[in-house]
């Protein structure tokens, strides 16, 4: 079973800062990495895909990069509304599908 | 506009079982995979079971395996998760969601939750 593990745990920044969030798996997963983002409350959203590819409707700030067995979420400017826990999920070797424990982004 | 609602979700015994039904509608059903996936209260993701457009395969996690079996109707646009033998730690909020590549879950429900005391 492949391992994916994200961080900070917690990453507190102001609005408009860069936001950095990491994932590493434990072994190589390719670029068969997604992001999600899951609002207080709310059932998860798919953000990036494939390591660096977009989902219909998510704004440009958000990217997504690496292969192998790190990758990166980066939120270019942070907003009020980025407020949420992120996870990382491979889908290179399976079953299992796996996520990774999550980020959560606080604003300070 | 995709949608998926969730039902079944509940109070059960130890030992007991529970069957979730997830409705879609605002895609074409039968031709996507289909997952359920849990999260426990306060805690991550974890994915249960996925299954084939036509219902002919099906992956299971090993925390749910010989005890969970997940099925659908391609008639009635409707995804099932039939639970026995459950346990406490199967306590969890059970999204379903739509795979869009084999893996990656492009809609979501808003769950259903079950909890086992």
């Amino acid at each position: 079973e492949i391992v994916l593990t994200q961080s900070p745990v917690t990453l507190s920044l102001s609005p408009g800062e860069r936001a950095t969030l990491s994932c590493r798996a434990s072994q190589s997963v390719s670029s068969y990495l997604a992001w999600y983002q899951q609002k207080p409350g709310q059932a998860p959203r798919l953000l990036i895909y494939d390591a660096s590819n977009r989902a219909t409707g998510i704004p440009a700030r958000f990217s997504g990069s690496g292969s192998g067995t790190d990758f990166t979420l980066t939120i270019s400017s942070l907003e009020p509304e980025d407020v949420a826990v992120y996870y990382c999920q491979q889908r290179n070797n399976w079953p299992p599908l796996t996520f990774g424990g999550g980020t959560k982004v606080e604003i300070k | 506009e995709v949608q998926l609602l969730e039902s079944g979700g509940g109070l059960v015994q130890p030992g007991g079982s529970l069957r979730l039904s997830c409705a879609a509608s605002g895609f074409t059903f039968s031709s996507y995979v289909m997952s359920w996936v849990r999260q426990a209260p306060g805690k991550g993701l974890e994915w249960v079971s996925s299954i084939s457009g036509s219902g002919h395969d099906t992956f299971d996690a090993d925390s749910v395996k010989g005890r969970f079996t997940i099925s659908r109707d391609n008639s009635k646009n409707t995804l099932y998760l039939q639970m026995n033998s459950l346990r406490a730690e199967d306590t969890a909020l059970y999204f379903c969601a739509k795979d869009r590549l084999g893996g990656v879950f492009d809609d979501w429900g808003q769950g259903t939750l079950v909890t086992v005391s």
